[in-house]
Order: C-alpha cells, then structure tokens, then sequence
C-alpha cells in the first residue's frame, strides 16, 4: 500500500502544550494533505502541502515537508480542548486519482 | 451552503439484502469519492468519480457498485451485504480531484447483521 503511516498512534497532552505528529510515506508525491475528524463525524480538511514547498502555516497549525526523508509533521501550537480529534495524513500522487489515507493519530487535550 | 450531504446516517442490513447509500454534493466539483473507514485502518477508497459518466475502482471496490449519472451524486450500492461490510462509509468531493481540498459527508454508519 502508497499510504502514509502517521506516528504516533495516540497522544495526550496538557492544554497549552504543543502537540506534534508525524506521516512518512514511501515513494514520490505530488501533494499531501492534513485531516481532522472529530469523534463521530466527517473529515476536516486542515492544510495541502505541493511537492515543491517545505512548510506551511495556518493559525496554530504549521505542516512541513521533507521529501528527502519522505515524511511530513504537523504541529498544533498552543493546544485547546477543542483540538482533541483524530488527525490524518493523506498522500497523491503524479497521475493518480486517489488519495490513500493513514490510520491516524488520535489526540487528547487535557483541560 | 450543505457541502457534501450523505443519507441515511445510520443503517442496518440483514445479510444478503442490498442498498444504497447515497451521496449529493452542491459545490458542482468533478471529483467524487467513497470510503470505508474501519477501526485502526483509517479510510480506504472504494469507488471514485472524475466526472459524470466516468468511474473508476480504489482499494477495496468488491461488493460495491456505482454509478454517476450527475455532477451533483453519486450513490453506492451495496449488492449483496455481508457482515464484513459493516463499517462507517464517508462521500467527499473537490473541486481539483486529488490536487485541492476534499469536503466530506457526515457519513454514514451500517451494520450487516
């Protein structure tokens, strides 16, 4: 299977601490993306990340890439509550239609 | 705006009876997706569109068919249902296939009994 592997599986952390996760994947993407799901429902697009960038931002969120060693993080600062979801990795790849999907790191905030 | 709407939410089959789960989405993207996400496996990809007309297989297409008569669904059925079918099933669409962001449905959860 081409489908990233995120790690670790579970996290839990203090409220205002960060939370770090990890996806590595095995050959050459054209892009990867970041989900998040909360419990029981639908899949939240967080950030797109192309081949050719290195990192990206978006609120608490920083995503970086390193095609180099196939692996791509995601950083939630300053973490809330509200941050406790599952998180999910997803890969493309050049002249594919799908986009294959890890199993996920669950994060738990503690208040 | 309702994104990507997915009925029904909950559903139980008997072994052997067939359904459909249907999937509409109001954004007119090309790009169509089905899931199947089951515990500790994350999502796998049963069918996907890249238009009306045009559909192609994922990972894990046995026992499932579907068909894209619209832009706007993309139904999936179910035809002969077996336990190991159980599992929670999303729909997504997006504007740009694999290349923009993907909106999902709430899902749907069925249990084959």
């Amino acid at each position: 299977s081409q489908q990233g592997e995120e790690d670790p599986q579970a996290l839990s952390i203090q409220e205002g601490e960060n939370a770090t996760m990890n996806c590595s994947y095995k050959t050459s993407i054209n892009n990867l993306q970041w989900y998040r799901q909360n419990s029981g429902r639908g899949l939240v697009h967080l950030i797109l990340i192309r081949s050719n960038e290195r990192e990206k931002h978006s609120g608490r969120l920083r995503v970086t890439l390193d095609t180099s060693k196939k692996s791509s993080s995601l950083l939630i600062t300053a973490s809330r509550a509200a941050d406790t979801a599952s998180y999910f990795c997803a890969t493309a790849y050049s002249n594919d239609y799908k986009l294959s999907f890890g199993a996920g790191t669950t994060v738990t905030v503690r208040a | 705006n309702a994104g990507v709407t997915q009925t029904p939410k909950f559903q139980v089959l008997k072994t052997g009876q067939s359904m459909t789960l249907q999937c509409a989405q109001d954004m007119n993207h090309e790009y169509m997706s089905w899931y199947r996400q089951d515990p500790g496996m994350g999502l796998r990809l049963i069918h996907y569109s890249v238009g009306a007309g045009i559909t192609d297989q994922g990972e894990v297409p046995n026992g499932y068919n579907v068909s894209r008569s619209t832009t706007e669904d993309f139904p999936l059925r179910l035809l002969s249902a077996a336990p190991s079918q159980t599992s929670v099933y999303f729909c997504a669409s997006s504007y740009g296939g694999v290349n923009t962001e993907a909106f999902f449905g709430q899902g749907t959860r069925l249990t084959v009994v």
